[in-house]
């Protein structure tokens, strides 16, 4: 069965470390995207792709970077990871031009603590 | 700029009891409105959507345009309710990309 995965699920990691963040699907999707979980600030994107080599910024793009060099995969990384990074990092995708049955798929999240 | 309030964090209810989740939107064109769950120790996943208007575990939303609202709701509440919800707005400009509220949990108690 086509899937999302993650990896790795939980990951502990030291300020100023670069940290690689791992989403895989096997749905043959162009959309993919990046998001962050916080408490009181629900969902919020990181970045996001819609196909190979197009990469795009979203709301809180800052220290991250991602790149696409197929469509299976969209590694998120931090640069240079800081405590204000510590969050649950969902990776999601959809299928491109599907309008209104725009549904987005997501990972199983990787929770991330920068101490 | 296009935004999705929730105006609730929490929300408790009583099996049984009706429940209601605002979701309010700010877009003024035609947008596309989502409702995803997740339970306990599960991934993200969509609920509802509003062009399809259907109902979901028992759950219905319309969409309200002139009141910018999409609120979710139940008649009778069940205990495996009990979740986190989002809002979700796509379509904005054409965008694929998904805008989210930040979410109310509910919690059905028994």
């Amino acid at each position: 069965d086509a899937e999302i995965t993650q990896s790795p699920r939980h990951k502990i990691t030291e300020t100023g470390r670069q940290v690689t963040l791992a989403c895989h699907q096997t749905w043959n999707h162009n959309n993919m995207f990046w998001y962050r979980q916080d408490l009181g600030h629900g969902l919020r994107l990181i970045h996001y792709s819609y196909g190979v080599q197009d990469t795009n910024k979203g709301e809180v793009s800052d220290g991250y970077s991602v790149s696409r060099s197929n469509t299976e995969d969209l590694p998120l990384t931090l640069e240079s990871a800081a405590s204000s990074q510590t969050s649950v990092y969902f990776c999601a995708s959809s299928e491109y031009g599907a309008g209104w049955d725009n549904e987005q798929f997501f990972g199983p999240g990787t929770r991330l603590t920068v101490l | 700029a296009q935004r999705v309030t929730q105006p609730e964090k929490l929300l408790s209810v009583f099996k049984g009891a009706p429940v209601e989740l605002k979701c309010n939107y700010s877009y003024s064109g035609s947008p596309e409105l989502f409702w995803y769950v997740q339970y306990s120790r599960q991934r993200l996943q969509l609920l509802l959507r509003h062009i399809s208007r259907e109902s979901i575990k028992g759950f219905t939303a319309d969409l309200n345009k002139g009141e910018t609202s999409f609120h979710l709701k139940k008649p009778f509440a069940q205990e495996e309710d009990s979740a986190m919800y989002y809002c979700a707005l796509s379509g904005v400009g054409g965008s694929e990309k998904l805008v989210f509220g930040k979410g109310t949990k509910l919690t059905v108690n028994p």
